[in-house]
């Protein structure tokens, strides 16, 4: 079975400040890793994804993450964010033979003030 | 727009009803997921279907069922409902088994109160 933690519930940040949501996993079997995006009132979104390949991923709206196997980590990174980064966070993780589903974790409230 | 229609939108009912929510995938996606989102036990897989069979559960209340037809919707049934159903429920899809083939597209929620 996997698990996922997600270790800041709230991550509070200035406009153009670098920030990074911490995510741990652990899993039997080999992992695919993603993290999604939820804005008020709405659905998730795909920010990105590892399936394999290269340990640094780059998403949408300039984020970016990094696979760690040896400390089963999967932290989402920005460099400089923006007001419209507000946003709920969730680090997700499916097994490559559980047949899709996600496990995801609690999730990070990322806060951009002004 | 994901391409995942989720109907209704808001759902106001009392303790002890039924209740049925709808889900339309994208277009050619065989998977249907069904989550629960809540504030103290975030999100949560129930149940997922693929080209109309149950492939996998999580944890999914006995008082809940789904489907899924042969035009690939799928429906979530939540019977007897408790106060404690009252929660956010996500309907997403994907073209195919193993997340390795892509993403999965959530819709925009189905929220149901009970009161």
């Amino acid at each position: 079975a996997q698990s996922v933690t997600q270790l800041d519930s709230q991550v509070p940040v200035f406009e153009e400040a670098p920030v990074e949501l911490r995510c741990n996993y652990s899993s039997s079997v080999s992992v695919y890793l993603f993290w999604y995006v939820q804005y008020p009132n709405q659905g998730l979104q795909l920010l990105l994804k590892y399936l394999s390949g290269s340990t640094l991923v780059k998403g949408i709206n300039g984020f970016e993450a990094e696979f760690n196997k040896s400390q089963t980590s999967f932290h989402l990174r920005k460099p400089s964010v923006h007001i419209s980064d507000t946003a709920e966070y969730f680090c997700a993780v499916s097994g490559n033979n559980q047949g899709g589903k996600l496990i995801f974790g609690q999730g990070t409230e990322l806060s951009v003030k002004p | 727009d994901s391409g995942v229609t989720q109907t209704p939108k808001h759902l106001i009912t009392a303790t002890g009803q039924r209740v049925t929510l709808r889900c339309s995938p994208r277009s050619g996606d065989l998977s249907v997921y069904w989550y629960q989102q809540s504030l103290d036990q975030g999100l949560q897989f129930l149940i997922q279907y693929y080209n109309g069979e149950e492939r996998a559960k999580g944890n999914i209340l006995e008082r809940f069922s789904a489907q899924q037809f042969p035009d690939l919707h799928s429906e979530l049934n939540l019977s007897s409902l408790e106060l404690g159903d009252s929660a956010l429920y996500f309907c997403a899809s994907s073209a195919g088994l193993g997340a390795g083939t892509g993403e999965l597209f959530f819709g925009e929620g189905s929220r149901l109160t009970v009161l």
